[in-house]
């Protein structure tokens, strides 16, 4: 089975500064990575996910995360946040291949003030 | 169309009465998911279904019974809930049982009283 951990349950940040959201993850077989943005009484949107390939990814509204397969992690970045980007966000991990179920990490709120 | 429809949106029902929550896509996925988000948690997978055939069921109590009548539409009926089931319930669907690719729906806003 596989896990995620989100250290961060909150992260505060002044707006137009860069901020790393961190995920970590734990799996004994190949993982797909994914981040998704959940903004108030909303469903989830997906921002990137790694496949397979090169291991920096680039996703919607400026995000993108590094698969570090070493230090199994999968943070995310953007170098200047907006007071729109402010949300929930969740880190994923599955099994590869097909019939695997995606597992959630507890989620980060991302708090962007002026 | 590349949306997955939820509906309704919000829901409020007494615990003797019977509903049902409507997920629909027309993007031609073949899988289809529920999901359970409490408030300030992730969501928890509760259903799978794979070319209309329930795939997962993770222990889910009986007074949620999914229903997948077609390819592009997923029914979750309500009976006799509890306070403790009010959530906010989440539809997504993908081209094949596997995670590469999930769209998920706006979700239904469900409390019971």
């Amino acid at each position: 089975a596989q896990s995620v951990t989100q250290l961060d349950s909150q992260v505060p940040v002044f707006e137009e500064a860069p901020v790393e959201l961190r995920c970590n993850y734990s799996s004994s077989v190949s993982v797909y990575l994914f981040w998704y943005v959940q903004y108030p009484n909303q469903g989830l949107q997906l921002l990137l996910k790694y496949l397979s390939g090169s291991t920096l990814v680039k996703g919607i509204n400026g995000f993108e995360a590094e698969f570090n397969k070493s230090q199994t992690s999968f943070h995310l970045r953007k170098p200047s946040v907006h007071i729109s980007d402010t949300a929930e966000y969740f880190c994923a991990v599955s099994a590869t291949g097909t019939a695997s179920k995606l597992t959630f990490g507890t989620g980060t709120r991302l708090q962007v003030t002026l | 169309d590349t949306e997955v429809t939820q509906t309704p949106k919000h829901l409020v029902m007494g615990m003797t009465n019977k509903k049902s929550l409507k997920c629909e896509q027309h993007m031609g996925h073949r899988a289809m998911y529920w999901y359970k988000q409490k408030a300030k948690k992730p969501p928890e997978l509760m259903f799978v279904y794979s070319y209309e055939k329930l795939s997962i069921n993770e222990s889910v109590p009986s007074r949620f019974s999914p229903e997948c009548p077609n390819s592009s539409l997923l029914n979750l009926h309500l009976h006799a809930l509890q306070p403790e089931d009010s959530a906010l319930y989440l539809c997504a669907s993908s081209q094949e049982w596997t995670a590469r690719g999930y769209t998920f729906g706006s979700g239904t806003r469900l409390t019971v009283v």
